[in-house]
Protein backbone atom coordinates (compact mmCIF):
# COMPACT_ATOMS: atom_id res chain seq x y z
CA UNK A 1 0.00 0.00 0.00
CA UNK A 2 1.22 2.92 -0.88
CA UNK A 3 2.36 5.73 2.08
CA UNK A 4 4.12 8.59 2.12
CA UNK A 5 5.34 10.19 5.67
CA UNK A 6 6.08 13.59 6.59
CA UNK A 7 9.12 14.88 9.06
CA UNK A 8 11.07 17.77 9.73
CA UNK A 9 8.04 20.16 11.29
CA UNK A 10 8.66 22.57 13.93
CA UNK A 11 8.79 26.17 15.17
CA UNK A 12 11.06 28.63 13.50
CA UNK A 13 11.87 32.87 13.40
CA UNK A 14 10.59 34.77 10.63
CA UNK A 15 13.96 34.29 8.22
CA UNK A 16 14.90 31.55 9.21
CA UNK A 17 15.43 28.03 7.50
CA UNK A 18 13.66 24.69 7.75
CA UNK A 19 13.90 21.47 5.87
CA UNK A 20 11.01 18.91 5.36
CA UNK A 21 11.28 15.58 3.99
CA UNK A 22 8.87 13.35 2.66
CA UNK A 23 9.46 9.15 2.62
CA UNK A 24 7.65 7.06 0.55
CA UNK A 25 6.98 3.60 0.26
CA UNK A 26 4.36 1.04 -1.44
CA UNK A 27 4.79 2.64 -5.35
CA UNK A 28 7.98 2.80 -7.64
CA UNK A 29 8.91 6.32 -6.13
CA UNK A 30 11.34 7.40 -9.20
CA UNK A 31 8.18 6.75 -11.58
CA UNK A 32 6.13 9.31 -10.32
CA UNK A 33 5.92 13.35 -9.94
CA UNK A 34 5.48 14.74 -6.39
CA UNK A 35 3.69 17.94 -4.82
CA UNK A 36 4.11 19.79 -1.78
CA UNK A 37 0.58 21.12 -0.78
CA UNK A 38 0.29 23.55 2.51
CA UNK A 39 -3.04 24.26 4.67
CA UNK A 40 -2.72 27.10 6.96
CA UNK A 41 -4.58 26.66 10.67
CA UNK A 42 -8.40 26.98 9.36
CA UNK A 43 -7.71 27.73 6.08
CA UNK A 44 -8.08 26.08 1.95
CA UNK A 45 -5.65 24.20 0.59
CA UNK A 46 -3.11 25.26 -1.59
CA UNK A 47 -0.55 23.89 -4.06
CA UNK A 48 3.05 24.54 -3.32
CA UNK A 49 5.49 22.88 -5.60
CA UNK A 50 5.71 20.45 -8.32
CA UNK A 51 8.95 17.66 -9.10
CA UNK A 52 8.70 15.60 -12.13
CA UNK A 53 10.13 12.21 -11.93
CA UNK A 54 12.92 12.43 -12.71
CA UNK A 55 13.79 15.80 -10.88
CA UNK A 56 14.77 17.66 -14.27
CA UNK A 57 11.50 20.04 -13.91
CA UNK A 58 10.06 22.28 -11.18
CA UNK A 59 7.59 24.62 -10.40
CA UNK A 60 6.16 26.47 -7.62
CA UNK A 61 3.09 28.47 -6.71
CA UNK A 62 4.30 32.78 -6.85
CA UNK A 63 4.12 32.80 -3.09
CA UNK A 64 7.61 30.94 -2.63
CA UNK A 65 9.48 31.03 -5.70
CA UNK A 66 13.05 32.39 -4.91
CA UNK A 67 12.46 30.66 -1.26
CA UNK A 68 11.61 27.36 -1.38
CA UNK A 69 13.15 24.56 -3.39
CA UNK A 70 11.89 21.09 -3.60
CA UNK A 71 14.21 18.34 -4.55
CA UNK A 72 13.88 14.47 -4.60
CA UNK A 73 16.51 11.50 -3.86
CA UNK A 74 15.22 8.87 -5.91
CA UNK A 75 17.43 6.65 -4.42
CA UNK A 76 16.19 6.87 -1.13
CA UNK A 77 12.63 7.52 -2.10
CA UNK A 78 12.46 11.08 -0.55
CA UNK A 79 11.47 14.23 -1.38
CA UNK A 80 12.34 17.56 0.33
CA UNK A 81 11.20 20.98 0.81
CA UNK A 82 14.09 23.24 1.62
CA UNK A 83 12.10 26.90 3.10
CA UNK A 84 14.42 29.71 3.19
CA UNK A 85 13.42 33.18 4.37
CA UNK A 86 10.12 32.02 5.91
CA UNK A 87 7.07 34.49 6.87
CA UNK A 88 4.03 34.21 9.39
CA UNK A 89 2.18 33.23 5.98
CA UNK A 90 4.62 30.12 5.91
CA UNK A 91 2.67 29.03 8.75
CA UNK A 92 1.03 25.65 7.91
CA UNK A 93 0.62 21.98 7.97
CA UNK A 94 2.59 20.93 4.76
CA UNK A 95 1.65 17.41 3.15
CA UNK A 96 3.57 15.77 0.57
CA UNK A 97 1.34 13.64 -2.28
CA UNK A 98 2.17 11.69 -4.82
CA UNK A 99 0.91 12.90 -8.28
CA UNK A 100 -1.08 10.16 -9.85
CA UNK A 101 1.40 9.28 -12.60
CA UNK A 102 4.79 11.03 -14.14
CA UNK A 103 3.00 14.53 -14.54
CA UNK A 104 -0.80 14.18 -14.19
CA UNK A 105 -1.08 17.06 -11.98
CA UNK A 106 -2.91 15.92 -9.22
CA UNK A 107 -2.35 13.94 -6.36
CA UNK A 108 -3.71 10.67 -5.38
CA UNK A 109 -1.54 9.71 -2.36
CA UNK A 110 -1.03 12.01 0.57
CA UNK A 111 1.08 12.09 4.16
CA UNK A 112 -0.22 12.75 7.30
CA UNK A 113 1.20 16.50 7.50
CA UNK A 114 3.99 18.20 9.29
CA UNK A 115 3.28 21.32 11.11
CA UNK A 116 5.54 24.45 10.14
CA UNK A 117 5.19 27.35 12.88
CA UNK A 118 6.67 30.32 11.70
CA UNK A 119 6.67 32.62 14.72
CA UNK A 120 8.93 35.19 17.20
CA UNK B 1 -3.31 32.42 -12.42
CA UNK B 2 -6.41 30.40 -12.56
CA UNK B 3 -8.63 31.07 -10.02
CA UNK B 4 -11.57 29.19 -8.93
CA UNK B 5 -14.54 29.63 -7.19
CA UNK B 6 -17.06 27.18 -4.96
CA UNK B 7 -19.88 27.23 -4.04
CA UNK B 8 -21.49 27.02 -1.28
CA UNK B 9 -18.97 27.53 1.10
CA UNK B 10 -20.75 25.52 3.47
CA UNK B 11 -23.91 23.17 3.40
CA UNK B 12 -25.77 21.07 5.87
CA UNK B 13 -28.30 18.22 4.67
CA UNK B 14 -29.31 15.38 6.10
CA UNK B 15 -28.46 11.43 5.36
CA UNK B 16 -29.67 9.99 2.25
CA UNK B 17 -30.18 13.58 0.79
CA UNK B 18 -28.74 14.47 -3.05
CA UNK B 19 -26.02 16.93 -2.54
CA UNK B 20 -24.54 19.27 -5.44
CA UNK B 21 -21.78 21.26 -4.88
CA UNK B 22 -20.28 23.81 -7.72
CA UNK B 23 -16.53 24.76 -9.00
CA UNK B 24 -16.24 27.55 -11.39
CA UNK B 25 -12.79 28.32 -13.54
CA UNK B 26 -11.93 31.87 -14.17
CA UNK B 27 -10.59 30.59 -17.78
CA UNK B 28 -11.17 27.59 -19.59
CA UNK B 29 -9.70 24.56 -18.14
CA UNK B 30 -11.24 21.81 -20.39
CA UNK B 31 -11.97 18.98 -18.43
CA UNK B 32 -8.53 19.42 -16.04
CA UNK B 33 -10.42 19.11 -12.93
CA UNK B 34 -10.31 17.09 -9.81
CA UNK B 35 -12.38 16.84 -6.95
CA UNK B 36 -11.09 15.78 -3.23
CA UNK B 37 -12.59 15.37 0.60
CA UNK B 38 -11.25 16.10 3.38
CA UNK B 39 -12.37 14.81 6.47
CA UNK B 40 -11.98 16.99 9.68
CA UNK B 41 -8.26 16.39 11.10
CA UNK B 42 -7.56 13.92 7.88
CA UNK B 43 -5.40 14.31 4.97
CA UNK B 44 -7.37 14.87 1.75
CA UNK B 45 -8.70 12.31 -0.80
CA UNK B 46 -8.80 11.98 -4.32
CA UNK B 47 -12.18 11.44 -5.69
CA UNK B 48 -12.64 11.97 -8.97
CA UNK B 49 -10.36 13.04 -11.92
CA UNK B 50 -10.63 15.04 -15.40
CA UNK B 51 -13.95 16.13 -14.20
CA UNK B 52 -15.84 12.87 -14.17
CA UNK B 53 -13.98 9.77 -13.80
CA UNK B 54 -14.60 7.85 -10.73
CA UNK B 55 -10.98 7.07 -8.98
CA UNK B 56 -10.34 3.51 -7.89
CA UNK B 57 -12.22 2.78 -4.58
CA UNK B 58 -14.14 5.87 -4.52
CA UNK B 59 -17.80 4.68 -3.86
CA UNK B 60 -20.46 5.04 -6.53
CA UNK B 61 -22.33 7.90 -4.86
CA UNK B 62 -19.93 10.33 -5.91
CA UNK B 63 -19.80 11.80 -9.43
CA UNK B 64 -18.54 14.60 -11.57
CA UNK B 65 -19.53 16.31 -14.32
CA UNK B 66 -18.95 19.95 -16.49
CA UNK B 67 -16.42 21.38 -18.63
CA UNK B 68 -14.80 24.50 -19.90
CA UNK B 69 -15.16 27.11 -16.45
CA UNK B 70 -18.13 25.23 -14.60
CA UNK B 71 -18.30 21.88 -13.11
CA UNK B 72 -20.32 19.97 -10.73
CA UNK B 73 -19.67 17.54 -8.07
CA UNK B 74 -23.08 15.38 -6.54
CA UNK B 75 -23.62 12.97 -3.99
CA UNK B 76 -26.13 11.06 -4.65
CA UNK B 77 -27.57 10.13 -1.31
CA UNK B 78 -25.71 11.63 1.27
CA UNK B 79 -23.70 9.71 4.14
CA UNK B 80 -22.20 10.28 7.74
CA UNK B 81 -18.85 9.92 6.36
CA UNK B 82 -19.23 12.31 3.78
CA UNK B 83 -18.83 15.09 6.49
CA UNK B 84 -15.73 17.19 5.91
CA UNK B 85 -14.60 19.71 3.07
CA UNK B 86 -14.81 19.57 -0.91
CA UNK B 87 -12.41 20.85 -2.49
CA UNK B 88 -12.05 21.38 -6.71
CA UNK B 89 -8.44 21.53 -8.10
CA UNK B 90 -7.48 22.84 -11.72
CA UNK B 91 -4.25 20.87 -13.26
CA UNK B 92 -4.41 22.86 -16.86
CA UNK B 93 -0.75 22.60 -18.31
CA UNK B 94 1.73 24.69 -16.87
CA UNK B 95 0.29 27.24 -14.82
CA UNK B 96 0.01 26.63 -11.29
CA UNK B 97 -2.18 24.23 -9.56
CA UNK B 98 -5.29 25.80 -7.67
CA UNK B 99 -7.87 24.45 -5.19
CA UNK B 100 -11.36 26.37 -4.54
CA UNK B 101 -12.05 27.61 -1.76
CA UNK B 102 -14.14 24.59 -0.52
CA UNK B 103 -17.35 23.40 1.00
CA UNK B 104 -17.88 22.57 4.47
CA UNK B 105 -20.30 19.71 4.59
CA UNK B 106 -22.52 19.34 7.99
CA UNK B 107 -24.99 16.43 8.52
CA UNK B 108 -27.99 17.55 9.88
Amino acid sequence: QAQMVESGGGVVQPGGSLRLSCTASGFTFSHFGLHWVRQAPGKGLEWVAFIRYDGTYTFYVDSVKGRFTISRDNSKNTLYLQMNSLRSEDTAVYYCAKDRDMAAFYMDVWGKGATVTVSS
Amino acid sequence: DIQMTQSPSTLSASVGDRVTITCRASQNIKSWLAWYHQSPGRAPKVLISKASNLESGVPSRFSGSGSGTEFTLTISSLQPEDLGTFYCQQYNGNSALTFGGGTKVEIK
